[in-house]
């Protein structure tokens, strides 16, 4: 059964600072990648995804994400952060022969200090 | 991209009673699921609602517990039944835009059992 990876649950960062988030995936077949933002008692709002294109994808909000086959890992970055970036973000895979289910990773919350 | 409401929002239930939870889609989809989000957690699959027969459970979800109808391509519900405590979490549907394989959500009920 694939499984995601989040490293980190939490992450701090400074206001103009990088964002660096991390996920990598286990399967044998390379699945369709998403990230997900929830912000506080929100449902989630898609960021990007990877459907087996461009392996750079550009998202919402200054967001872009690397699918590296290699290394497994769909990490979500963001050169300069900003305060309205604090949230929680989901890292999720899919399988459209499979149904479409996604099978989150565990999340990572996103602090921005001043 | 779909739009996705649920009603209700949130509510607050008594134990061994029951909630019916409504999702509206904007739009004719195939696939529609439901999620459950256990305090401070990730998104856990429910199940996937299908229109026309019955909903397909993931392991450690039962229909007894949580059934679930699809009577068209717009609409689902998902019931949760006599409810405990631990059935605190936000429950979520969504659903996929056919032309994209990409899953949009819904805003979330946020259910606590007392």
């Amino acid at each position: 059964a694939q499984s995601v990876t989040q490293l980190g649950s939490h992450v701090s960062v400074s206001e103009g600072a990088l964002v660096l988030l991390r996920c990598n995936y286990s399967s044998s077949v390379p699945p369709y990648l998403f990230w997900y933002v929830q912000y506080p008692n929100q449902g989630l709002q898609l960021l990007l995804k990877y459907t087996s294109a461009a392996t750079l994808v550009k998202g919402i909000n200054g967001f872009e994400a690397e699918f590296k086959k290699s290394e497994t890992s769909f990490h979500l970055t963001k050169p300069s952060a900003h305060m309205r970036d604090a949230a929680e973000y989901f890292c999720a895979v899919s399988y459209p022969a499979a149904g479409n289910k996604l099978t989150f990773g565990g999340g990572t919350r996103v602090l921005v200090k001043p | 991209s779909a739009v996705i409401s649920q009603k209700p929002s949130r509510d607050i239930c008594q134990r061994g009673t029951s909630l019916t939870i409504q999702c509206q889609v904007d739009s004719q989809v195939t696939m529609m699921f439901w999620y459950r989000q256990q305090p401070g957690q990730s998104l856990t699959l429910i199940a996937t609602a299908n229109q026309g027969s019955e909903a397909t459970y993931e392991s450690g979800f039962v229909i007894d517990k949580f059934p679930i109808s699809r009577p068209n391509l717009t609409f689902s519900t998902l019931t949760v039944s006599n409810m405990s405590p631990e059935d605190s979490s936000i429950y979520l549907c969504s659903a996929v835009d056919p032309g994209t394989d990409t899953q949009y959500f819904g805003p979330g009920t946020r259910l606590t059992v007392l």
